[in-house]
């Protein structure tokens, strides 16, 4: 079963704009990764954030975790087209980089130009 | 591109045949995961394999079974295929070690059964 839900489960925006995109969790973690996929292709990492951290940003993510609330949320700011892909959030619970991760259900985000 | 390819591509199998998919990991990584996406869902954990062993299943039937040779590469195996198992397949390569570390992942094979 899915350990995760996200919200919305879809989301259109212009060029320019923000996305935001919203994770919850049921059972505490190691860690949660955010990762990209394009049209149903592989899954591209994004970002790591550890269950010790509350946010986490690079380039133009920014990733906050609340393990009190067990969400997470994905922000992208100054969208581009070529942002336009679904967004899954994942729940590692092993202290080694080997444990299985658990996905959420997927964001997809159109980003119109 | 990961670094992490699969293959075949796409596949067509008729209800009850069998299924060989491959997967060769990421230079280094001596990790294979491998996860059923359905369409409009997420990934869902098979198995994983590391030096050569089963270290974690999830919650799918034993007709779904894995192989990790040598060189890390990986494969899948599903008998007895059944119309739900059409979907999506990916594994992921990583570097086993401690602290969290991200998964690489292969563009996938779709895998169709009539």
């Amino acid at each position: 079963s899915q350990q995760g839900e996200e919200d919305p489960q879809a989301l259109s925006i212009q060029e320019g704009e923000n996305a935001t995109m919203n994770c919850s969790y049921k059972t505490s973690i190691n860690n949660l990764q955010w990762y990209r996929q394009n049209s149903g292709r592989g899954l591209v990492h994004l970002i790591l954030i550890r269950s010790n951290e509350r946010e986490k940003h690079s380039g133009r993510l920014r990733v906050t975790l609340d393990t009190s609330k067990k969400s997470s949320s994905l922000l992208i700011t100054a969208s581009r087209a070529a942002d336009t892909a679904s967004y899954f959030c994942a729940t590692a619970h092993g202290e080694t980089s080997g444990s299985r991760l658990t996905f959420g259900e997927g964001t997809q985000l159109t980003v119109n130009p | 591109e990961t670094g992490v390819t699969q293959s075949p591509t796409h596949l067509i199998k008729t209800r009850g045949q069998q299924v060989t998919l491959r997967c060769s990991s990421q230079s280094g990584h001596n990790t294979v995961s491998w996860y059923q996406q359905a369409l409009g869902q997420g990934p869902q954990f098979i198995f994983q394999y590391y030096r050569e062993e089963e270290n974690g299943r999830g919650n799918f039937p034993p007709r779904f079974s894995g192989l990790q040779f040598p060189n890390y590469s990986s494969e899948l195996n599903v008998n007895a295929l059944e119309l739900d198992d059409s979907a999506l397949y990916l594994c992921a390569s990583s570097l086993a070690g401690w602290g969290p570390r991200e998964q690489f992942f292969g563009p996938g094979t779709r895998l169709t059964v009539l």
